[in-house]
């Protein structure tokens, strides 16, 4: 049972927008910042977005994180069958003083 | 370019334990960490430590607090996780990741991941 709480699975049509939530409490989401990492199938995860919303050199601005109390979203738009992966959140947790991640969201692209 | 290559895959029994190392090139190995994140087969990441590759200092799950030792060498910009007393639901791609500092959960980039598998 993951301490951040991500839907299991969401699918949408190429060229559409997604948004996978991600939810946790006041002594993590609610007090530190989130990231976002990207697992394609079969290799390692990548760093998506960090810092809530902001996206390392190299990818695309059709990726964005947002974070509104103790809520985390990551939206993806112009949806290509590339992808298709497994989505994860995290962030720091003030009480259990590790890092902790929900427990993933695997995009369909229909 | 930033890159962490990892060990190879590994076969432990139960009570053995097991080192990964992880190889860093493409940038200063001391002005930054390394954080070690675990999946077992199906399941999501789990996040295991950090360690300061400038002072060694470390930062260890409390989960895995006593069965874990993160090291790194300067020398060769290496870093290693040995876990202890290995058991069954240890079995997991083990990744490392550079990450600035303790709490960041800026994994980037991942190494390609090394697979233990835990079995009699």
């Amino acid at each position: 049972q993951s301490v951040l709480t991500q839907p299991p699975s969401v699918s949408a049509a190429p060229g559409q927008k997604v948004t996978i939530s991600c939810s946790g409490s006041s002594s993590n989401i609610g007090n530190n910042y989130v990231s976002w990492y990207q697992q394609l199938p079969g290799t390692a995860p990548k760093l998506l977005i960090y810092e809530n919303n902001k996206r390392p050199s190299g990818i695309p601005d059709r990726f964005s994180g947002s974070k509104s109390g103790t809520s985390a979203t990551l939206g993806i738009t112009g949806l290509q069958t590339g992808d298709e992966a497994d989505y994860y959140c995290g962030t720091w947790d003030s009480s259990l003083s590790v890092w902790v991640f929900g427990g993933g969201t695997k995009l369909t692209v229909l | 370019q930033v890159q962490l290559v990892q060990s190879g895959a590994e076969v432990k029994k139960p009570g053995a334990s097991v080192k990964v190392s992880c190889k860093a090139s493409g940038y200063t190995f001391t002005s930054y960490g390394i954080s070690w994140v675990r999946q077992a087969p199906g399941q999501g990441l789990e996040w295991m430590g950090w360690i300061s590759a400038y002072n060694g200092n470390t930062n260890y799950a409390q989960k895995l607090q006593g069965r874990v030792t993160m090291t790194t060498d300067t020398s060769t910009s290496t870093a290693y996780m040995e876990l202890r007393s290995l058991r069954s639901d240890d079995t997991a791609v083990y990744y490392c990741a550079r990450d600035p500092y303790y709490g960041s959960g800026l994994f980037d980039p991942w190494g390609q991941g090394t697979l233990v598998t835990v079995s009699s």
